[in-house]
């Protein structure tokens, strides 16, 4: 399942499938990125971030991809688990100010 | 052993009341934040501190005074409180203004 254009609110995937949540971001100048998971009653937490000087990032189960031509940021989540429903955002930071956060997306993953 | 901690979790007061969050850090982290988290869960910054100094004051009225008395500790006080200012407020550190923030698990007002 995919969440395409600038900005979907959700995204509803089948347990197993591999989830693409998208994101796309303001300042050109900014050159740290962070995607962080909210879950119902807690703060966000952090997933994987990514510098302006790389494209792709890999963590466990998680890949965020950076094109820094058009401004989009993605994270990828393979075989997505019902563990993983929540809200994802994305945030950019500009050297020397405080993360921006991006509208979040509700990921919703049903059995 | 909570990395940043902040109370109240809930906090339910009347129009024109003055109230204090508390939010403190075990991470040896430098730098410290609140966010207020809308209905729509936007996440928007109000404050940043560098140890005990402010760093950063977005457009935020001057109703919400953020005191730092050491590097550990950023509290918010919200002097006569107006229904807008429900929200979840969200306490933050991070070692550097480029590295991940790790957040508080947020106090609920409520303002009626």
């Amino acid at each position: 399942g995919e969440s395409v254009g600038l900005h979907l609110p959700t995204l509803s995937v089948q347990e197993g499938d591999n989830s693409i949540i998208n994101c796309a971001y303001s300042n050109s100048a900014s050159d740290y990125f962070i995607w962080y998971k909210q879950e119902s009653g807690k703060g966000p937490q952090f997933i994987i971030d990514i510098r302006s000087n790389m494209d792709k990032r890999q963590g466990q189960r998680v890949t965020v991809l950076l094109n820094k031509t058009v401004k989009h940021l993605s994270l990828q989540i393979a075989a997505t688990q019902p563990g993983d429903s929540a809200v994802y955002f994305c945030a950019e930071n500009q050297a020397g100010t405080a993360l921006i956060f991006g509208k979040g997306t509700t990921l919703s993953v049903s059995s | 052993d909570t990395a940043v901690s902040q109370t109240p979790k809930y906090l339910v007061t009347q129009m024109g009341n003055d109230k204090s969050i508390k939010c403190e850090q075990n991470l040896g982290h430098d730098t410290m934040y609140w966010y207020k988290q809308d209905s729509k869960k936007f996440l928007k910054i109000m404050f940043s501190y560098n140890n005990k100094e402010l760093i950063i004051n977005e457009t935020v009225p001057n109703r919400f005074s953020p005191k730092s008395p050491d590097k550990a500790h950023l509290n918010l006080h919200i002097n006569s409180l107006e229904l807008g200012d429900s929200a979840v407020y969200f306490c933050a550190s991070s070692q550097s203004a480029d590295s991940p923030l790790h957040f508080g698990n947020g106090t609920r007002l409520t303002v009626t």
